[in-house]
């Protein structure tokens, strides 16, 4: 099975910061990945997916790039909505669906 | 306007059974592809389990032979039948729906329910 990565765990940032967050897979999955954003208490967010496509509805300071092994979630400018944390996922058809472990962006 | 309400957690010792329900509206779940996803206290997302359109099934290890995924298309409903429940499982659960992607290749979870709580504790 894929197994995903993310860096960094945590990190503290300021509104209006760009933030970049990153995911690696145990092996290639082409462009077969999703960014979710979870609030405490709340379900999941789907915020992009096949690697860089944005979820209708979700402002487009949300950014997404990579192909293969190494991906990215990028926030141009950090909004006090955006505090969260953030998870990848592997979402190939017919595969195990993991999940990253997930990035916490906090107030910095 | 899609809406998915998850109900049955409740509390329940080590070995026990329970079927969770997730109610579908705005869409068929006999249309779309199915997930539960759950999460521990304070831990991340863990993805369980998948139930397809043409009614393939797939599950993480740690639930296989415990956990069945089901839907009712009378009821518009999604099931999980969790069997020889385990500490470690304790959880939110959530339902998700998703749609085919990428050519049909991927498939994100667009929509989610709000969870229900699983507790396993003697």
């Amino acid at each position: 099975d894929i197994q995903l990565t993310q860096s960094p765990s945590f990190l503290s940032a300021s509104v209006g910061d760009r933030v970049t967050i990153t995911c690696r897979a145990s092996q290639g999955i082409s462009n077969y990945l999703a960014w979710y954003q979870q609030k405490p208490g709340k379900a999941p967010k789907l915020l992009i997916y096949a690697a860089s496509t944005l979820q209708s509805g979700v402002p487009s300071r949300f950014s997404g790039s990579g192909s293969g092994t190494e991906f990215t979630l990028t926030i141009s400018s950090l909004q006090p909505e955006d505090f969260a944390t953030y998870y990848c996922q592997h979402i190939n058809s017919y595969t195990i669906f993991t999940f990253g472990p997930g990035t916490k962006v906090d107030i910095k | 306007e899609v809406q998915l309400v998850e109900s049955g957690g409740d509390l329940i010792q080590p070995g026990g059974s329970l079927r969770l329900s997730c109610a579908a509206s705005g869409f068929s779940v006999t249309n779309d592809y199915m997930s539960w996803v759950r999460q521990a206290p304070g831990k991340g997302l863990q993805w369980v389990s998948v139930i397809y359109s043409g009614a393939k099934t797939l599950y993480v290890d740690s639930v296989k032979g415990r956990f069945t995924i089901s839907r009712d298309r009378s009821k518009n409903t999604l099931y999980l039948q969790m069997n020889s429940l385990r500490p470690e499982d304790t959880a939110v659960y959530y339902c998700a729906r998703g749609q085919a992607r990428c050519g049909g290749d991927c498939n994100p979870l667009n929509d989610w329910g709000q969870g229900t709580l699983v507790t396993v504790s003697s």
